[in-house]
Formats: structure tokens, sequence, C-alpha cells
């Protein structure tokens, strides 16, 4: 079954810097999806990686996906106060039911200081 | 123009007495999944729904169980719930033939007494 980890589990960083949050997953996953979640809130979708080699920006988030290392990273570029929230990637198995399941990693809690 | 709807936002039951949790969507789309979200941990999966086909995880207790009575609603029945309980309950949806996107509804925070 498809296991996905998530390092480091929790991120103090300075307002300004650079830092990368990794997810690795153990078996086949042709895609991947970042989550945010907020306290208290439900989880808003960030990114979809559809494909090996995948790179998508929004802001000051970049995200990356490499399928034969199966590895997608979290680029955090001059972070600001508001990016501070739980990050989650999660791998998404076909299913013989014919749906797919997604397999959460344990998630990277960012706290970002002024 | 809400797309997942959760009712309701905040539910508190005393230990041992039935609770429904709701959820309705918009969205047309032929899966609809129930995940508990405990306090710092990844959501965890309980249940899916196919249509009118009802998966079940393996680890997910007989203390809860599901209905989808059309492809709008779906229905977290805890027949008995215990302080364990206390979490987070999140319903979402996704179309079965896109694994583009998965749409969360507002999340249910569920306390045991």
């Amino acid at each position: 079954e498809l296991k996905v980890e998530q390092n480091p589990l929790f991120l103090s960083m300075q307002e300004g810097k650079n830092y990368t949050i990794y997810c690795n997953y153990s078996t086949t996953s042709d895609r991947l999806y970042w989550y945010r979640q907020d306290p208290g809130k439900s989880l808003e979708s960030l990114f979809v990686l559809l494909s090996n080699g995948a790179v998508k920006q929004e802001g000051r988030l970049m995200a990356s996906l490499d399928t034969k290392a199966r590895l997608s990273t979290l680029h955090i570029t001059a972070a600001v106060h508001d990016l501070s929230a739980t990050y989650f990637c999660a791998g998404v198995p076909f299913l013989t039911s014919g749906t797919y399941k997604y397999i959460f990693g344990t998630g990277t809690r960012l706290k970002v200081l002024a | 123009d809400a797309m997942v709807i959760q009712n309701p936002r905040y539910q508190v039951t005393q230990f041992g007495k039935p609770v429904t949790l709701s959820c309705s969507q918009t969205l047309n789309h032929n899966v609809m999944y129930w995940y508990q979200q405990k306090s710092s941990q990844a959501p965890k999966l309980l249940f899916h729904y196919y249509d009118k086909d009802f998966n079940n995880e393996a680890d997910t207790p007989d203390n809860f169980q599901s209905r989808r009575p059309n492809t709008s609603f779906c229905f977290l029945d805890i027949r008995s719930p215990g302080l364990g309980d206390a979490a987070m309950y999140l319903c979402a949806t996704s179309r079965d033939q896109d694994r583009y996107e998965q749409y969360f509804g507002p999340g249910t925070r569920l306390t045991v007494t």
C-alpha cells in the first residue's frame, strides 16, 4: 500500500527566508497533491501535480514532482507570516473499485516568525 | 456558491448518544469520502462511496456507518460515540475519472462529553 512521508514535521522559519518541504512516497503514484490547512479549518487545495517533472507555482509557493525518485517538494520563497499553516501532500493509487484513494502524508506544521 | 456543505459545523454529543453528520454537494460528483482528523494528525479515510457502492476501510470501527441516499447527500452515523471519537470530520468529493482535485467541505467539529 502507498505510504507517504513528509519532512520536516515542524518548521519554524524567519520571514524572508527560503525553505523546502519534502514529500516521499513508497509506491507508484503518478499524481501528487498539496493541501494547506489553517488551524480549525478544512483542507484547501494548493497544487495538483499530474506528471513527472511537473512544476507549479503560486505566489511564494512552488511545487514539483519527480516520479522516478518518488519525491515531491514544496518550496517556500521569502516566507511571510500568512504562510503559517499545516501543509499536507497526498498520493493517489488507483483502486480496483474504479475510484481513487488519497493517501495523506503526516503533514508539516509551518510557523513563520516575524 | 458553496460546493461541498457540511452540517452542522459544530456538534456536541454525549458519550454513547448516536449522532449523524451530514454532507451535501452541488458538483454532481460520483465519489464522496468521509475522513476523520484528530488534532495534529493527517486526515484518516473512514470510507467512500462510488455512486451507491460503499467502500469501507479495513480499520474503520463498526461504530461508524454511512448512508448515501442520492448523489448529492452522504451521512456519517456514529452509533455510540466514545471520547476517542472527538475529532474533525471532513467530507470530500471527486469525479471518478478526474483525479485532478478532491473538494473538501468545511468540516464538522465533533465534541463528545
